[in-house]
């Protein structure tokens, strides 16, 4: 049981780069959730979906696309990076939305 | 104002002291509270969630929710230097099942 897996760990991409971090969790809870988090400003929800084919925008969405084709899948798409997108990004499944699983989280930096 | 307010620290306090982490909030009508611990260049994992208000109590750990005041508290007894952690506190959204997060408080035991 791998729980909730983001890959990669680490990434740099240039300024206007497009990329896909992934997220897969084999606990087949129906909440997926994306956040990013910088210093001083905890967590901040990006997107979310509460089952397969449903997906919505969080706090922070701009600069971002989801979706969700299977319960246990969730990626998150870079459409063109900017510097601001640099920051640590996490994802999260939960079964009831009240205790949620994280992975390890995946380094961005955009130069 | 924010939703959820935490002091984002540090706090240092010596091994074996007793360690109170606080969070207020803003909307009467959260029920579901969660503490977070995150070790550094790690995911959060959660360490306690409490319904309504009232103490919860886990080994070293207390959880406690005062709802007349909107103020949630985390207290470690025995501090350890393996608590050095950042902790954060969440609450529940009912309307959408999302998360609210607090800051984060960086927490540092000196041995």
């Amino acid at each position: 049981n791998a729980g909730v897996t983001q890959t990669p760990k680490f990434q740099v991409l240039k300024t206007g780069q497009s990329m896909t971090l992934q997220c897969a969790q084999d606990m087949n809870h129906e909440y997926m959730s994306w956040y990013r988090q910088d210093p001083g400003m905890g967590l901040r929800l990006i997107h979310y979906s509460v089952g397969a084919g449903i997906t919505d925008q969080g706090e922070v969405p701009n600069g971002y696309n989801v979706s969700r084709s299977t319960t246990e899948d969730f990626p998150l798409r870079l459409l063109s990076a900017a510097p601001s997108q640099t920051s640590v990004y996490f994802c999260a499944s939960s079964y009831s939305g009240r205790v949620a699983f994280f992975g390890q989280g995946t380094r961005l930096t955009v130069v | 104002q924010k939703e959820v307010e935490q002091d984002p620290g540090p706090l240092s306090v010596p091994e074996g002291a007793i360690v109170s982490l606080n969070c207020t909030y803003s909307n009467s009508a959260f029920q579901y509270f969660m503490w977070y611990r995150q070790y550094s260049r790690k995911g959060p994992e959660l360490l306690m969630y409490t319904y309504s208000s009232g103490n919860k109590e886990d080994g070293r750990f207390t959880a406690q929710v005062d709802k007349s005041s909107k103020y949630i508290s985390l207290f470690i007894r025995d501090s350890q230097p393996s608590d050095s952690a950042t902790y954060l506190c969440a609450i529940l959204r009912d309307s959408n099942y999302q998360l609210i997060w607090g800051a984060g408080t960086k927490l540092i035991i000196k041995p």
